[in-house]
């Protein structure tokens, strides 16, 4: 079936450089994104979400970029901190639907 | 108050036990979710209730059986459950469909 994936497993950055974790998505009903931020034993935290009707976001320190043409979603952190480390997901939501499914993730570790 | 709160944080159960794991909330959302998640796994849909009634069962084995009391409480009653249901139970809820998912912190379900 459809589904929300992600290109890489895992990113390891150097404190202080930018991070970009991608996402490709297969349902073209989708028509809105989000990304979470997971750290070990708790429920996935909010970052930044996008509705199908924007190509850019930006939060503090994060920009979410939407490509409708190539289904393909991206989230940009600046100035990366050890606090950043996480496993980040994006998750999809079709128009009109109530389900929200969630792709593979990417483990972020920042190296001091 | 913008909090999910999910009971009890940690269960162990046998395979013949019957329990409950409680989720409550009271932001005034309408849509509330059951999600399982493995360690290194994206969270799995299992239920979704919108306005109090069940509206997405993703083919979820019996021994799961979930509950909407109210629009502000949310269980999962668990009966005769497999070692391979051992993992994190996630509830969530949100406003309507094009709206962020809020998470409960989950509870650690270790079957025996």
């Amino acid at each position: 079936g459809e589904s929300v994936g992600l290109h890489l497993p895992t990113l390891s950055v150097q404190e202080g450089d930018n991070s970009i974790i991608n996402c490709a998505y297969s349902n073209s009903a989708s028509d809105y994104f989000i990304w979470y931020k997971q750290e070990s034993g708790k429920g996935p935290q909010f970052i930044i979400d996008i509705r199908s009707n924007m190509d850019k976001r930006q939060g503090q320190r994060v920009t979410v970029l939407l490509n409708k043409t190539v289904k393909h979603l991206s989230l940009q952190i600046a100035a990366t901190q050890p606090g950043d480390s996480a496993v980040y997901f994006c998750a999809e939501t079709p128009s009109g639907n109530n389900d929200m499914r969630f792709g593979a993730g990417t483990r972020l570790t920042v190296k001091p | 108050d913008t909090e999910v709160t999910q009971t009890p944080k940690h269960l162990v159960m046998g395979m013949t036990n019957k329990k409950s794991l409680k989720c409550e909330q009271h932001m005034g959302h309408r849509a509330m979710y059951w999600y399982k998640q493995k360690a290194k796994k994206p969270p799995e849909l299992m239920f979704v209730y919108s306005y109090e009634k069940l509206s997405i069962n993703e083919s979820v084995p019996s021994r799961f059986s979930p509950e909407c009391p109210n629009s502000s409480l949310l269980n999962l009653h668990l009966h005769a459950l497999q070692p391979e249901d051992s993992a994190l139970y996630l509830c969530a809820s949100r406003r309507g469909g094009n709206e962020k998912l809020f998470f409960g912190s989950g509870t650690q379900l270790s079957v025996l």
